[in-house]
């Protein structure tokens, strides 16, 4: 079956550090470009970052940059994004999504991040 | 990265038609034909509706349409039905690999 499976969120003190893992299965995930998008409670879609499919270029919206790291293991199948120096504001579901056209075709089911006191 | 713009929210009746508009600027929705459209129901993942303007993917309805004049997408949904109630968002290539989203548009089906 053709899927992508977050993991890794949780409850993070303001200051912490958190490493979201996306597993994909059931297609050729080294020939796709692959994103990150989050969603706070509530609220709407936002685009995180997005990493190419070998030569791993990055890209990161200016509310993440410098504080977070996508990155992946075409030999796992995994993409990765690193949070540090997290802050409320950070709190949302994150969803890995592969990149289609400058859009996105498979979405994960998301993982949830909780920064709190 | 400022979000494209969308109405919060759109209704209509079984049957009826709505359109759904998404406006950017000239570095984003007017300069490229990236736009892509994403339905969400609630507690779900966000799926693939409409690519790179006006594509349908395989699986969606011909029902789903887009289109874009300047600045401004629009996503049309006709033959309304009761499953199409959900959110949807609008997205757009911003230049230097970034991607910008719409602030989302809650449907209604009366």
């Amino acid at each position: 079956e053709v899927q992508l499976l977050e993991s890794g969120g949780g409850s993070v003190q303001p200051g912490g550090s958190l490493r979201l893992s996306c597993a994909a299965s059931g297609f050729t995930f080294s020939t796709y470009w692959m994103h990150w998008v989050r969603q706070a409670p509530g609220k709407g879609l936002v685009w995180v970052s997005r990493i190419t499919s070998d030569v791993n270029v990055t890209n990161y919206a200016d509310s993440v940059k410098g504080r977070f790291t996508i990155s992946r293991d075409n030999a796992k199948n995994t993409l990765y994004l690193q949070m540090n120096s997290l802050r409320a504001e950070d709190t949302a579901v994150y969803y890995c999504a592969r990149g289609f056209s400058s859009g996105a075709d498979l979405w994960g089911r998301g993982t949830l991040v909780t920064v709190s006191s | 990265q400022s979000a494209l713009t969308q109405p919060r929210s759109v209704s209509g009746s079984p049957g009826q038609s709505v359109t759904i508009s998404c406006t950017g600027t000239s570095s984003d929705v007017g300069g490229y034909n990236y736009v892509s459209w994403y339905q969400q129901h609630p507690g779900k993942a966000p799926k693939l509706m409409i690519y790179v303007v006006t594509q349908r993917p395989s699986g969606v309805p011909d029902r789903f349409s887009g289109s874009k004049s300047g600045n401004t997408a629009s996503l049309t949904i006709s033959g309304l039905r009761a499953e199409d109630e959900a959110d949807y968002y609008c997205c757009s290539f911003a230049g230097s690999n970034i991607l910008v989203f719409g602030g989302g548009t809650k449907l209604t089906v009366l």
